[in-house]
C-alpha cells in the first residue's frame, strides 16, 4: 500500500491567493482526517470525515477554511483567501474500521508558506 | 473530555543510555493509547499502541511503553539510545466510541553520542 498521499508536499502563496491541498487516504480506510502543525500550536485537528460526510469542523479556524471530500479516496483542504498566519504543516490521516482501537496513519504532509 | 499531557518538551539522553519519554493521560471509560514519531520534515509514524491486556507493549524500532492504570501513565522507553532516535514523539489518547485521537504537545528527544 502507498499510504496516504498528499500534494503537494511543498507551496508558496501570496496573500490573498487561494490554496487547495489535497489527500488521497489509504483504500479501504473510511475515517479522514485534517490536521495543522504549527510551532506554536502544536498539532491541530482541523475537521474529520467518515464516509466521506464531515463529522466534526470544530477545529476549523475561519470561515476562509473549506473542506470536502466528495469520494472515499479523495479529499481536499482550501483556504481563500490565505494569510500569512496560515503558514503551517498541514497534515492528511486515515484509519479504518469503525472501532477506537484502530491506528491513524499519516501522510508527509503539506508545508504551506503564505508570504 | 480526553486529554494528554507530556511534561517535557524536552528530552536529552546520552547514545547507549536508556530513555523514557513522558506521557499522562485523562479519559473516561477505558484508554486507547498510542504513540507516534516525527521526524524532520516526515510526517507521524505510528510506534505502538495499548489496546487491553499485558501493560508492557513492544513497537517499532525497539521501543516499548508500559501502561499504569493507577498512575494514568504511559511512558515510551528503550533500553539503549541510538543517535537516529532523535525526534520528535507524540502521546495520543482515545475514549471509547469513534472520537479521534487527541495528541499531546510533544516531546523532542535528542540522543548525543
Amino acid at each position: 500500500d502507498a499510504g496516504v498521499i498528499q500534494s503537494p508536499r511543498h507551496e508558496v502563496t501570496e496573500m490573498g491567493q487561494e490554496v487547495t491541498l489535497r489527500c488521497k487516504p489509504i483504500s479501504g480506510h473510511d475515517y479522514l482526517f485534517w490536521y495543522r502543525q504549527t510551532m506554536m500550536r502544536g498539532l491541530e485537528l482541523l475537521i474529520y470525515f467518515n464516509n466521506n460526510v464531515p463529522i466534526d469542523d470544530s477545529g476549523m479556524p475561519e470561515d476562509r477554511f473549506s473542506a470536502k471530500m466528495p469520494n472515499a479516496s479523495f479529499s481536499t483542504l482550501k483556504i481563500q483567501p490565505s494569510e500569512p498566519r496560515d503558514s503551517a504543516v498541514y497534515f492528511c490521516a486515515s484509519s479504518g474500521g469503525r472501532v477506537p482501537q484502530e491506528t491513524q496513519y499519516f501522510g508527509p504532509g503539506t508545508r504551506l508558506l503564505v508570504l | 473530555a480526553q486529554s494528554v499531557a507530556q511534561p517535557e518538551d524536552q528530552v536529552n539522553v546520552a547514545e547507549g543510555n536508556p530513555l523514557t519519554v513522558k506521557c499522562t493521560y485523562s479519559v473516561s471509560g477505558n484508554p486507547y493509547l498510542f504513540w507516534y514519531v516525527q521526524y524532520p520534515n516526515r510526517g507521524l509514524q505510528f510506534l505502538l499502541k495499548y489496546i487491553t491486556g499485558d501493560n508492557l507493549v513492544k513497537g517499532s524500532y525497539g521501543f516499548e511503553a508500559e501502561f499504569n492504570k493507577s498512575q494514568t501513565s504511559f511512558h515510551l522507553k528503550k533500553p539503549s539510545a541510538l543517535v537516529s532516535d532523535s525526534a520528535l514523539y507524540f502521546c495520543a489518547v482515545r475514549g471509547p466510541g469513534n472520537t479521534p485521537l487527541v495528541f499531546g504537545k510533544g516531546t523532542r528527544l535528542s540522543v548525543i553520542a
